[in-house]
């Protein structure tokens, strides 16, 4: 398997401007977890979805981010505008939910500058 | 809610000794998993090690193995002949039971550790 697929790796952009960050689980995996990591506040967990659906947002930071998983192969994360203070690696991480494994699998990161 | 909690903010160890990284979370549950992730400088994350808490034995892979005290709600990590490779943060995490409906994983504030030649 070709593991989680996240794009872009490497994001710099402007204030004020949109963001959308991809994601590909591990085909199969019915939960999608959505991290963002900084030095100051560590490994925050933002929203996870289970069969497509969000079940829990509530690290969402503020209206400015939202995501979305519209099949089970596919999720982004946008953030609109977007700001110096968001500037973090943000992690997509898949898991099969149901029984073995349990293990939660990182993608690479895409590591987001805004300037 | 559950917390996971790694006290250690940096450890070193030389080169082929054993190093002992500690972590400690809350819950009320009695079925749960125990992780601990590696994140090399690349930043990616990889998993070390899993303990179920329903097993009383503790997890061993290679020179990586575990001390699970669940009474004291304490999993520390072991690596016994640390290597340079070794050198990374690591952070304990925690994932309720799946029938618990509240499936998140949780990390602690990770551990970096340093390998000295």
């Amino acid at each position: 398997d070709a593991g989680v697929i996240q794009s872009p790796r490497h994001e710099v952009t402007e204030m004020g401007q949109e963001v959308t960050l991809r994601c590909k689980p591990i085909s199969g995996h019915d939960y999608l977890f959505w991290y963002r990591q900084t030095m100051m506040r560590g490994l925050e967990l933002l929203i996870y979805f289970n069969n497509n659906v969000p079940i829990d947002d509530s690290g969402m930071p503020e209206d400015r981010f939202s995501a979305k998983m519209p099949n089970a192969s596919f999720s982004t994360l946008k953030i609109q505008p977007s700001e110096p203070r968001d500037s973090a690696v943000y992690f997509c991480a898949s898991s099969f939910g149901a029984i073995a494994g349990n293990t939660i699998y990182f993608g690479e990161g895409s590591w987001l500058t805004v300037v | 809610a559950q917390t996971v909690t790694q006290s250690q903010p940096e450890m070193s160890v030389q080169e082929a000794e054993t190093v002992t990284l500690s972590c400690t979370y809350d819950t009320s549950e009695s079925d749960y998993y125990l992780f601990w992730y590696k994140q090399p400088p690349s930043r990616q994350m990889i998993l070390v090690i899993r303990q179920e808490a329903y097993k009383q034995q503790n997890a061993t892979e290679n020179r990586f193995s575990v001390n699970f005290q669940k009474a004291a709600k304490s999993f520390s990590l072991k690596i016994s002949d640390s290597q340079l490779g070794d050198a990374a943060m690591y952070f304990c995490a925690y994932r309720n039971p799946y029938h618990s409906g509240t499936y998140k994983y949780i990390f602690g504030t990770g551990t970096r550790l340093k390998v000295l030649a």
